[in-house]
């Protein structure tokens, strides 16, 4: 099945610092990318769609200042978590969609995670 | 997107079927069924999806209610590593975003 990697896997970083999450598409081009938040013992929860040469969708309750998405290429969407603090500290997970044909378009391919500790 | 409602958790003996359960009665004819899951500090899983008629894959099959109102994700042997949460998610084919919502999923214990 299709990869999709995320870089890094675990950052630790002081309050008030910009922490940047990349998320690849290894061996498909996205149009399509999603990040995703989860805090321990809770469900995934989605944050933003990043689509290829425009502007994210936030979703409702997001900080598009404070989570700044940017889909460069086809293979490439990142995730800027600025001015972080100790509250923002969660498991950032993203995905992508291989815009194929008939049954692939609906999988969703998974990132492994990056875990972010806010000192 | 409409709602789906899972058990929080199931147990399961190595080696045998496992059959996770998924009520989704407010589904509408344009809903693909879906099922993720996803292993201790990792990320999801995708591992089958249907729209009507029933599925198989190498992970797992997929039994689809004729009123399509529940579901069911089949494991047909389970093994220590099939030890997740199972997301059943619920996805409108008429709509162009394909944005997943997750609820709580099934926590699955799978015993030695």
């Amino acid at each position: 099945g299709a990869v999709v990697s995320q870089h890094p896997s675990r950052v630790i970083c002081k309050s008030g610092t910009s922490v940047k999450i990349e998320c690849r598409s290894l061996d498909f081009q996205a149009t399509t990318m999603f990040w995703y938040r989860q805090f321990p013992k809770k469900s995934l929860m989605l944050m933003a769609t990043s689509n290829e040469g425009s502007k994210a969708t936030y979703e409702q309750g997001v900080e598009k200042d404070k989570f700044l998405i940017n889909h460069a290429s086809l293979t490439l969407s990142t995730l800027t978590v600025t001015s972080a603090h100790p509250e923002d500290s969660s498991f950032y997970i993203c995905s992508a969609r291989d815009p194929g044909q008939g049954a692939i378009q609906e999988t969703q391919y998974f990132g492994p995670g990056t875990r972010l500790l806010v000192l | 997107d409409a709602k789906t409602t899972q058990p929080n958790s199931m147990e399961s003996n190595e080696e045998e079927p496992v059959h996770l359960p998924c009520n989704h009665s407010t589904i509408s004819g344009t809903d693909y069924i879906h099922w993720y899951r996803q292993l201790p500090s990792q990320g999801p899983e995708y591992v089958i999806h249907g729209l009507t008629s029933n599925v198989n894959n190498r992970m797992a099959s997929l039994a689809i209610a004729e009123d399509r109102k529940s579901s069911t994700l089949i494991l047909h042997r389970a093994t220590l590593r099939d030890a997740a949460v199972y997301y059943c998610i619920l996805r409108d084919s008429g709509g162009s975003n394909y944005k997943l919502t997750f609820g709580k999923g099934t926590l699955l214990t799978v015993n030695p």
